[in-house]
């Protein structure tokens, strides 16, 4: 059966990174892109970007360009989503979705991010 | 970027009722629109694609209907397991947005 499996909760202070992993199994990691995307407390979700598994090539949202990177090893079918100088505004559940024409049909369990001094 | 609007905020209904809830896109976003159902402590989950099209698994009283800027989903008849937050998607253009969701409670 199809699984993500994040890693766990992670508090950051302010001005730092965070880097998230995702960990696919139970399908063919290279016929889906994985995306991340983020839900701050009691808000709507919010796309941050995607990466093609075969060649790498990202697709990111502009409200995170210059400050998110995302990346993947083929070998252990792991998904990472790094966000650099992180604000309180960062301070959410950030999931890694797999999608099938755009459309996210299996998602992570979630990774909680706050930032606090 | 394409604003994807939902009313109402919060729904009010027992179970039984039927509901129907309204996604609305700032632009022609053609049939590519999506719904997703999330319950507290949970990820969402695709309920329905392309407007119209049920997701693997997920019940006929789940139905999508719309095109252009106006979309609806519909409960026929909610289960106590149907109370939770949903949310509408659009993929249209980039970036990939969802609307602020609707809550039945």
């Amino acid at each position: 059966q199809v699984q993500l499996v994040q890693s766990g909760a992670e508090v950051k202070k302010p001005g730092a990174s965070v880097k998230v992993s995702c960990e696919a199994s139970g399908y063919i990691i290279n016929d889906y892109y994985m995306n991340w995307v983020r839900q701050a407390p009691g808000q709507g979700l919010e796309w941050m970007g995607r990466i093609n598994p075969i060649s790498g090539g990202t697709n990111y949202a502009q409200n995170f360009q210059g400050r998110v990177t995302m990346t993947r090893d083929s070998s252990t079918g792991t998904a990472y989503m790094e966000l650099s100088r992180l604000t309180y505004d960062d301070t959410a559940v950030y999931y890694c979705a797999r999608s099938h024409d755009n459309w996210f049909d299996f998602w992570g369990q979630g990774t909680l991010v706050t930032v606090s001094s | 970027e394409i604003v994807l609007t939902q009313s109402p905020a919060t729904l009010s209904l027992s179970p039984g009722e039927r509901a129907t809830l309204s996604c609305r896109a700032s632009q022609n976003v053609r049939s590519y629109l999506g719904w997703y159902q999330q319950k507290p402590g949970q990820a969402p989950r695709l309920l329905i694609y392309d407007a119209s099209n049920r997701a693997t698994g997920i019940p006929a009283r789940f139905s999508g209907s719309g095109s252009g800027t106006d979309f609806t989903l519909t409960i026929s008849s909610l289960e106590p397991e149907d109370f939770a937050v949903y949310s509408c998607q659009q993929r249209l253009n980039w970036p990939l947005t969802f609307g602020g969701g609707t809550k039945v409670e």
